[in-house]
């Protein structure tokens, strides 16, 4: 069965940096978009990025665009997000997904950013 | 461009509800609307994607669709259970980006 286990969060400072991590099974993780989506204590889901199959192509929200960089290695069936320049309104759970339409969803990793 | 939910909705046990999700610009019918739901403590998980498909697994009690008169998606869930009290949210596109709703509270009284 498909299973999404995000990894690396913790407490970090203001300005700081941090990279999440991923691990996929289950499924032909290289055919498949992935995304990042984030959700702040007690608020609704946000759009973070997303990054074709092969890596071609990647987005990113106007919040976190020119801060966090994603990526992937196909080869060990796992999506990575480098934040950096972390700020307080960064602080949320963190999911990865499987696009298209976020069909499965990871238990999240919960990162906080305060000094 | 935003995708509005009403804050939160109730019904009773055996009931019907409804949760709309409006578009503020562009053709809500130019993009597939997915709804998910997250009970506390939980991951979310999809009930409809592209519109008005279910996932296997999920009850036909929730359906979804599409007004393009009001610009709107619906969510509805018949015959309500305790189970059913969560959050839901939509989401759609919008220049390759994804959006989603503020979310909506179903209380089942």
């Amino acid at each position: 069965q498909v299973q999404l286990v995000e990894s690396g969060g913790g407490l970090v400072k203001p300005g700081g940096s941090l990279k999440l991590s991923c691990a996929a099974s289950g499924f032909s993780f290289g055919d498949y978009y992935m995304c990042w989506i984030r959700q702040a204590p007690g608020k609704g889901l946000e759009w973070v990025s997303y990054i074709s199959g092969s890596s071609d192509f990647t987005n990113y929200a106007d919040s976190v665009k020119g801060r966090f960089t994603v990526s992937r290695d196909n080869a060990k069936n796992s999506l990575y997000l480098q934040m950096t320049s972390l700020r307080a309104e960064d602080t949320a759970v963190y999911y990865c997904t499987r696009d298209p339409e976020n069909d499965y969803w990871g238990q999240g990793t919960l990162v906080t950013v305060s000094s | 461009f935003v995708l509005t939910q009403p804050h939160s909705v109730s019904e009773s046990p055996g009931k019907t509800v409804t949760i709309s999700c409006t578009r503020s610009s562009g053709n809500i019918a130019g993009h597939h609307v997915q709804w998910y739901q997250q009970r506390p403590g939980s991951s979310p998980t999809t009930v409809i994607y592209e519109d008005d498909q279910r996932p296997s697994g999920v009850p036909d009690r929730f359906s979804g669709s599409i007004d393009s008169s009001s610009n709107s998606a619906s969510l509805t869930i018949s015959g309500l259970r305790a189970e059913d009290e969560a959050d839901y949210y939509c989401q759609s596109y919008h220049s390759s980006k994804q959006i989603f709703g503020g979310g909506t509270k179903l209380t089942v009284l």
